[in-house]
């Protein structure tokens, strides 16, 4: 069974400043997808990025990039130049491609912005 | 145009009595699932819709919760004899389906649900 793990429940960054959230996750498929979403306490969830398992290239998105590493099955988020409303709880999650109709959803990184 | 829709947003009701939480995906989406996400946690899949296929309920926790979806339309949670451990946010999503995986899923804005 695919599991996605974020080992920080909760970090905080100064407005400007750059934070890297970090998640791993354990799957013995070759190709599949990883996203990071944003739950801001309106409990919206929000698709921040994504991720294809078979691209080598880094996804960015304006000031949310992602460190890939397949090899080591990790997945981080870097936000810079970081804005009070950047403040959330954020998630990492996993689904296997094609077939995959099951996203894996780890238990969250509640991220403050200090003003 | 319109999000996901939930209805109610929240719910309090006493144990013992059954709940039913109503979904509205996007227009065009096939794909719709529900999730729980209890206080503090991630989110626990409960069921996947796709079409007119047999739904994955694989994730259903009990024979108290099932879930039904008229066409590519509205779906139902409906949780009988609720008991206080059901208490938590349920969310539902709708994608445009699993064609290509990199579909992303939208969120409605979840149904809290507090049992007494």
């Amino acid at each position: 069974a695919q599991t996605v793990t974020q080992s920080q429940p909760e970090m905080s960054v100064q407005e400007a400043e750059t934070v890297t959230l970090s998640c791993t996750y354990d799957t013995s498929e070759s190709d599949y997808y990883l996203f990071w979403y944003k739950q801001p306490p309106s409990r919206q969830m929000i698709l921040v990025i994504r991720q294809e398992a078979y691209k080598q290239q880094n996804a960015t998105e304006n000031r949310f990039s992602v460190n890939f590493q397949k090899a080591a099955k990790s997945f981080s988020l870097k936000i810079s130049d970081s804005q009070l409303g950047d403040a959330a709880m954020y998630f990492c999650a996993y689904r296997r491609s094609l077939t995959g109709n099951q996203f894996y959803f780890g238990t969250g990184t509640s991220l403050t912005v200090i003003p | 145009g319109a999000g996901v829709s939930q209805s109610p947003s929240n719910k309090v009701t006493e144990k013992g009595k059954d709940v039913e939480l109503r979904c509205d995906p996007i227009s065009g989406h096939t794909a719709l699932y529900w999730y729980r996400q209890r206080l503090g946690q991630g989110l626990e899949f409960l069921i996947y819709f796709q079409g007119n296929s047999a739904p994955d309920k694989s994730g259903l926790p009990s024979d108290r919760f099932s879930a039904e979806r008229t066409g590519e339309s509205v779906s139902t949670l409906t949780i009988q004899r609720t008991q206080q451990e059901d208490s938590a946010v349920y969310l539902c999503a709708s994608s445009l389906g699993i064609a290509l995986a990199s579909y992303e899923q939208y969120f409605g804005p979840g149904t809290r649900l507090t049992v007494t």
